[in-house]
């Protein structure tokens, strides 16, 4: 099965304050995915990743920004967490194709006080 | 107009019951087509995948297709408790992008 870890599940943090959401898969994926979930908007996705630091801007990729060093972690950074951006933060993985579902972690719950 | 339209409930039905989800699109373009289950506080969890017209089934899940009219459904037989989640459609286009419904939302009553 495979397996999508997000370090956190639940995480508060401030105003202005630099987050760090990490996301690790462990079956040699290579696409990666970050999505906000909110209610009544669904899954918005924000930024992906094909391969190891290659990087895409999704629908909404303003005020964060993402790494992808190496090919299993993909991490998304909130650069100055404002209010706007709580929410639920998905991480996916893939394999690349078509007909090839993404695997979705257990989600952050992210609250910016 | 949303590329993909779901209602979003909230559906409740009686322990036993056959539900039916369904999900509307208005690209002749998506060509693979998903069904997730998401339980409160939880992430997506893949139910079933297909990428051709006609039905899949898998235990008390079928999924159904019908590109004509561009209406996917997911049929759940014997619905049971643990079943009530929020049920998410989703396709893929031929250039590999993802769209996903808004999530319906189900309850099973004992």
């Amino acid at each position: 099965d495979v397996k999508v870890t997000q370090s956190s599940r639940y995480l508060v943090k401030r105003t202005g304050e630099k987050v760090f959401l990490e996301c690790v898969q462990d079956m040699d994926h290579e696409n990666m995915f970050w999505y906000r979930q909110d209610p009544g908007l669904g899954l918005r996705l924000i930024y992906f990743s094909y391969d190891v630091k290659m990087k895409e801007k999704g629908d909404i990729p303003e005020g964060y920004s993402v790494s992808r060093e190496k090919k299993e972690r993909f991490s998304l950074i909130l650069e100055s967490a404002s209010t706007n951006q709580t929410s639920m933060y998905l991480c996916a993985s893939r394999i690349p194709g078509g007909n090839q579902p993404q695997h979705f972690g257990d989600g952050t719950r992210l609250s910016i006080l | 107009q949303k590329e993909v339209e779901q209602d979003p409930g909230p559906l409740s039905v009686p322990e036993g019951a056959i539900v039916s989800l369904n999900c509307t699109y208005s690209n002749s373009a998506f060509q693979y087509f998903m069904w997730y289950r998401q339980y409160s506080r939880k992430g997506p969890e893949l139910l079933m995948y297909t990428y051709s017209s006609g039905n899949k089934e898998d235990g008390r899940f079928t999924a159904q297709v019908d590109k004509s009219s561009k209406y996917i459904s997911l049929f759940i037989r014997d619905s049971q408790p643990s079943d009530s989640a929020t049920y998410l459609c989703a396709m893929e286009n031929t250039g590999n992008q993802f769209y996903f419904g808004t999530g319906t939302s189900l309850t099973v009553i004992p």
